[in-house]
């Protein structure tokens, strides 16, 4: 099965931080994605990548940025994180544009303080 | 403005009961619908694909209305099991996928 591996579970961040999101697959797919999810607003889509050192923005990259540097790793980064971004973030990847290869790491919960 | 809208619940039905969500979604050109399912504090897993035709798996129906711009996913002979919040999904561009904000099922003995 393929695995999406994000680095940590649970985060606790202060205001104005700069905060990195990991997130690995290990199954040599081209396509990957960072989601937030918040009750009441479900999933939206920050950013994805198709291919290393290629970034696309998603809904809502504001806030955000993203790193691409090798083909299994996606990082998200909140240059300076803010209490609007505490959030259950969900990275994904899939080998073609098709939702039934997505699959979705375990998640953070990020707070921010 | 890409959106799909579903009714968020929670349905509470009985065990062995039928249920059926809907969702519809405004952007036309739409080519792949699914439904996701997502436990508690977990990450939403692929249910199944809908396909035009309509698809059944084991007690999971999906049917697709393309006129209507409306999906729909019918349970039967629920199990607790199935408890979950259940999520329409449709591509939205090349690779990338908008989330309804998902349907909750609460399945009781």
């Amino acid at each position: 099965d393929v695995k999406v591996t994000q680095s940590s579970r649970y985060l606790v961040k202060r205001t104005g931080e700069k905060v990195f999101l990991e997130c690995v697959q290990d199954m040599d797919h081209e396509n990957m994605f960072w989601y937030r999810q918040d009750p009441g607003l479900g999933l939206r889509l920050i950013y994805f990548s198709y291919d290393v050192k290629m970034k696309e923005k998603g809904d809502i990259p504001e806030g955000y940025s993203v790193s691409r540097e090798k083909k299994e790793r996606f990082s998200l980064i909140l240059e300076s994180a803010s209490t609007n971004q505490t959030s259950m973030y969900l990275c994904a990847s899939s080998i073609r544009p098709r939702a039934d290869s997505y699959t979705f790491g375990s998640g953070t919960r990020l707070t921010v303080v | 403005r890409k959106e799909v809208e579903q009714d968020p619940g929670p349905f509470n039905v009985p065990e062995g009961a039928t249920v059926a969500f809907n969702c519809t979604y405004s952007n036309s050109a739409s080519q792949s619908f699914f439904w996701y399912r997502q436990d508690c504090r977990k990450e939403p897993k692929l249910l199944m694909s809908v396909y035009s035709s309509g698809n059944e798996d084991g007690r999971f129906t999906a049917q697709l209305n393309r006129a209507s711009q409306y999906i729909s996913l019918l349970i039967r002979d629920s199990k607790l099991s199935d408890s979950a919040t259940y999520l329409c999904v449709v591509n939205s561009g090349y690779s990338t996928l908008t989330f309804g904000k998902g349907t909750m099922l609460l399945v009781s003995p």
